[in-house]
């Protein structure tokens, strides 16, 4: 079946720093979407993206979805302890109008 | 506020026994989703459901059950068959159009951990 792959499983940074993470399949996805989730928490929607190409911020963080359709990646600026948490990538398939896909996490540790 | 509830947050269960997880929400949305946590991997579909008296198995459905009675609730039960059930639970709702457009975005609770003693 078709899967993500996202990278780096884990993060251990310093305050302040940048962090990119990324996700890529060998299938074309149709939507790219980026959830947080915090530590015993539901995962809580970042940033969606829907055309090749696009680019979105949403304050610190910035994604965008590959022009091949099958990679999309995140990256947050001068990060903060209260960006700790997962961040797991989701797509939905070309061939699929409802079933996410998701990747499997990447964990991100900020040390103040 | 609109949101989905889960409850139990925390549940615990003896071997054998079958267990009900809540899900309510109230944001008007057409599909309810159920997915398995387990630590260290992303999220895996057990069920979901388009439409009120209707809903599909995903991958992992073995040993669950559901029930789509009302639009607002997706109640999960997880049964004695299922083998290795501790795991965290998320439920999520979203708009249903049936097209790519964003509308499957999903909005999830926040999660209820079972743990089987």
């Amino acid at each position: 079946g078709q899967q993500l792959n996202q990278s780096p499983q884990s993060m251990f940074i310093q305050e302040g720093e940048d962090v990119s993470m990324n996700c890529t399949s060998s299938s074309i996805f149709n939507t790219w979407l980026w959830y947080k989730q915090d530590p015993g928490e539901g995962p809580v929607l970042l940033i969606a993206l829907y055309k090749a190409g696009e680019l979105t911020s949403n304050g610190r963080l910035t994604a965008q979805f590959g022009i091949t359709r099958k990679d999309s990646f995140l990256n947050i600026s001068a990060s903060i302890p209260s960006d700790v948490g997962i961040y797991f990538c989701a797509g939905i398939p070309w061939d699929s109008s409802y079933k996410l896909i998701f990747g499997s996490g990447t964990r991100l540790l900020v040390r103040p | 506020d609109g949101g989905i509830t889960q409850s139990p947050k925390y549940l615990f269960r003896k071997e054998g026994q079958n267990v009900t997880l809540s899900c309510e929400q109230n944001l008007n949305h057409d599909a309810m989703y159920w997915y398995r946590q387990d630590p260290g991997q992303g999220l895996r579909l057990i069920y979901y459901s388009q439409i009120v008296n209707d809903f599909q198995k995903g991958d992992i459905a073995e040993g669950y059950s559901v029930s789509r009675e009302k639009k607002e609730s997706f109640p999960l039960t997880v049964t004695s068959a299922q083998k290795n059930p501790t795991a965290f639970y998320l439920c999520a709702s979203s708009l249903w159009t049936g097209a790519a457009s964003g509308a499957n975005v999903l909005t999830f609770g926040a999660g209820s951990r079972l743990t089987v003693l």
